[in-house]
């Protein structure tokens, strides 16, 4: 089976730092993604990771653990642009359907 | 410019009238599919086609069909639309199953009374 858990909701001020977790049980994994949403719009790609470790790209970062079901994403210095959905989505290993997403993380930055 | 359109964007249509939602990637992607999207459940997987004449099921595909006819354009047939398939619909490519991103159409924002 499979299920992915994401917090509903988080909130932050510009500037700061923020991190969103995400865990996943899969039959098979094969690559995680981020993708951010803005509200009513088309989620766009943020980051994949396939091996354990940490990925950076600018002030985004994405984390994986495979062994403990774990990902994290970082947004640092936080704009009030940040402010929207944040969806992890997890590739199985099987053909099939490609991406199975959580519920996303909405976040509100704050000035 | 690379996209993946879709159309309509609005649509507003009554239970049993029958609809298509086209999707076209200018990209040459071989995979493709349809997402649909409600509050509170996430994004789900409708259909998929891995490439020309070959699609499959996803999570939710009851109510709907597809086709594959040519490589660009995967449209998302509803037969007989009822109002729980009021939500919203996002088209993707990817240049296959197994690379790392899916590109998202702008989305289809459809209403069944």
């Amino acid at each position: 089976g499979q299920n992915i858990d994401q917090p509903t909701e988080m909130t932050a001020t510009e500037g700061a730092i923020v991190q969103i977790n995400c865990t996943y049980q899969t039959s098979g994994f094969n690559g995680l993604f981020w993708y951010q949403q803005h509200a009513g719009e088309a989620p766009t790609f943020l980051s994949y990771n396939v091996l354990d470790g940490l990925e950076e790209k600018g002030r985004f970062s994405s984390f994986l653990s495979r062994s403990k079901g774990y990902s994290y994403l970082l947004l640092k210095e936080l704009q009030m642009k940040d402010s929207a959905s944040y969806l992890c989505a997890v590739r199985e290993e099987v053909a099939g359907t490609a991406l199975i997403f959580g519920k996303g993380t909405t976040l509100s930055v704050s000035s | 410019e690379a996209q993946v359109t879709q159309n309509p964007r609005y649509l507003i249509t009554v239970t049993g009238k029958k609809l298509t939602v086209t999707c076209s990637q200018n990209m040459n992607h071989e995979y493709m599919s349809w997402y649909r999207q409600d509050p509170g459940l996430g994004l789900r997987q409708i259909y998929y086609s891995m490439n020309v004449e070959v699609t499959d099921k996803g999570d939710v595909p009851e109510g709907y069909k597809v086709s594959r006819k040519e490589k660009r354009n995967f449209p998302l047939i509803l037969e007989s639309p009822s109002p729980n398939q009021t939500s919203l619909y996002f088209c993707a490519s990817s240049l296959s199953l197994h690379t790392d991103t899916q590109y998202f159409g702008p989305g289809t924002r459809l209403t069944v009374l």
